[in-house]
């Protein structure tokens, strides 16, 4: 199963607008990643959050994480037609002797309505 | 500006061809991994590699997939037979990961659209 799952599935709103993913995992993390796919593209790293912290902002962007809820929001302020795109949490999962590895969710796919 | 390069961008095969995908990571970084990604099961990890060892295969059909590194500037996955259900976008990303384990921020390719008949 997913650890990372993203909430709602899919999210439209009008420019200028605030946009707000969430994302819930079940294990204890290192750090948290969000990343944003456009439509036939790659993913693209935005932002990642350590365990220890609780909020990291980026430009437009906010993140938040709660460790005790496992859980962790994105925040678009003030969105574009170009925010369109698909965002993906992703967590560190331990996958034995001393190796980690990211596990994506399967994302919320905005749409930012000019 | 480092990128991860992957080729082909598109690929259409019939099944029971061999499809071999190429993937250039970027220069200095120590980890790389393969991806496939499908409407229906979203992003999935089939491989990855450190310092060019496997570390871990096992979202990988054994029977018919296979990947490697050459070498630290070359990664390749094959597919030998394809099947339509290997159908889907396989993505190769790299990154620079610490000697914890812990990993950092991946940075993928443009993929490559397989499409099996």
């Amino acid at each position: 199963s997913q650890q990372g799952e993203e909430d709602p599935q899919a999210l439209s709103i009008q420019e200028g607008e605030n946009a707000t993913m969430n994302c819930s995992y079940k294990t204890s993390i290192n750090n948290l990643q969000w990343y944003r796919q456009n439509s036939g593209r790659g993913l693209v790293h935005l932002i990642l959050i350590r365990s220890n912290e609780r909020e990291k902002h980026s430009g437009r962007l906010r993140v938040t994480l709660d460790t005790s809820k496992k859980s962790s929001s994105l925040l678009i302020t003030a969105s574009r037609a170009a925010d369109t795109a698909s965002y993906f949490c992703a967590t560190d999962a331990y996958s034995g002797g001393s190796n980690y590895k990211l596990t994506f969710g399967k994302g919320t796919l905005l749409t930012v309505n000019p | 500006d480092a990128r991860v390069t992957q080729t082909p961008r598109h690929k259409v095969t019939e099944m029971g061809q061999e499809v071999t995908m190429r993937c250039q990571p970027i220069l200095g970084h120590n980890t790389v991994f393969w991806y496939r990604q499908t409407m229906m099961q979203g992003l999935e990890l089939l491989a990855y590699f450190r310092n060019r060892a496997p570390l871990d295969d096992s979202g990988m059909p054994k029977d018919r997939f296979s990947a490697e590194m050459p070498d630290a500037t070359l990664a390749t996955l094959k597919i030998q037979p394809s099947e339509p259900r290997d159908s889907a976008v396989y993505f190769c990303a790299s990154g620079f990961t610490y000697t914890s384990g812990i990993e950092n921020t991946q940075y993928f390719g443009p993929g490559t659209r397989l499409t099996v008949l």
